[in-house]
């Protein structure tokens, strides 16, 4: 079966400390994103990825990092200036083009600790 | 700058009801809007997909109009189940957004009572 798989499903982070959030798909899908979800706050966009080693900067990057290394694969990295990280981050793909919809994982949650 | 709004923020019904939920949006240059389902806890499933050239789509009970010119979208759940409960969010794709991104809309918390 295609799809995107997320891992972690449970983070847990201390103080100063980066954790990486693992996303593949197998959709042969050229684009990639991430998002955050808070409560109350809908989804805001970190990074995008459209082709391998490109990316740009969502609405709200400052704090975090990627890489698009292969098609499959887009990590996120929260590094310890993400001031606020605890969230459920949700990765995406598509097909390139504004004719296709996005396809989602199951998401991690990452808290804090 | 495109704002997506849901509103009610939350809806409860009973069983057998029709659901209609509603998505507003201030930039009518879209490329197309999605509604997604979200259940707690979990990733978004999409629903459908509408282009900027369709007025509607329909899945099983489900069905989804877009009235470009007026920003707004409505997705209509027919005979609703307890199954049913879940948050809806849409979504649209801006023609002057790059990379293709959406812009989320906050959500509509579900809940069909038995």
């Amino acid at each position: 079966d295609g799809g995107i798989t997320q891992s972690p499903k449970y983070l847990f982070r201390k103080e100063g400390q980066n954790v990486t959030l693992s996303c593949e798909q197998n959709l042969n899908h050229d684009a990639m994103y991430w998002y955050r979800q808070d409560p109350g706050q809908g989804l805001r966009l970190i990074y995008y990825s459209q082709i391998v080693n490109d990316f740009q900067k969502g609405d709200i990057a400052e704090g975090y990092s990627v890489s698009r290394e292969k098609k499959e694969s887009f990590p996120l990295t929260v590094t310890s200036a993400q001031k606020n990280p605890t969230a459920f981050y949700l990765c995406a793909s598509s097909l390139q083009g504004p004719n296709y919809g996005y396809t989602f994982g199951s998401g991690t949650r990452l808290t804090v600790v | 700058k495109q704002e997506v709004t849901q509103i009610p923020a939350a809806l409860s019904v009973p069983e057998g009801e029709n659901l209609v939920l509603n998505c507003s949006f201030t930039d009518s240059a879209i490329y197309n809007l999605q509604w997604f389902r979200q259940d707690p806890g979990k990733g978004l499933t999409s629903l459908l997909l509408i282009q900027s050239s369709q007025r509607e789509q329909t899945s099983g009970r489900l069905n989804a109009s877009l009235d470009k010119s007026s920003g707004r979208s409505t997705l209509y759940i027919a005979a609703s189940q307890p199954g049913d409960s879940a948050t809806y969010l849409c979504a649209v794709m801006r023609i002057k957004a790059a990379g293709n991104k959406l812009t989320f809309g906050g959500g509509t918390r579900v809940l069909v009572k038995p």
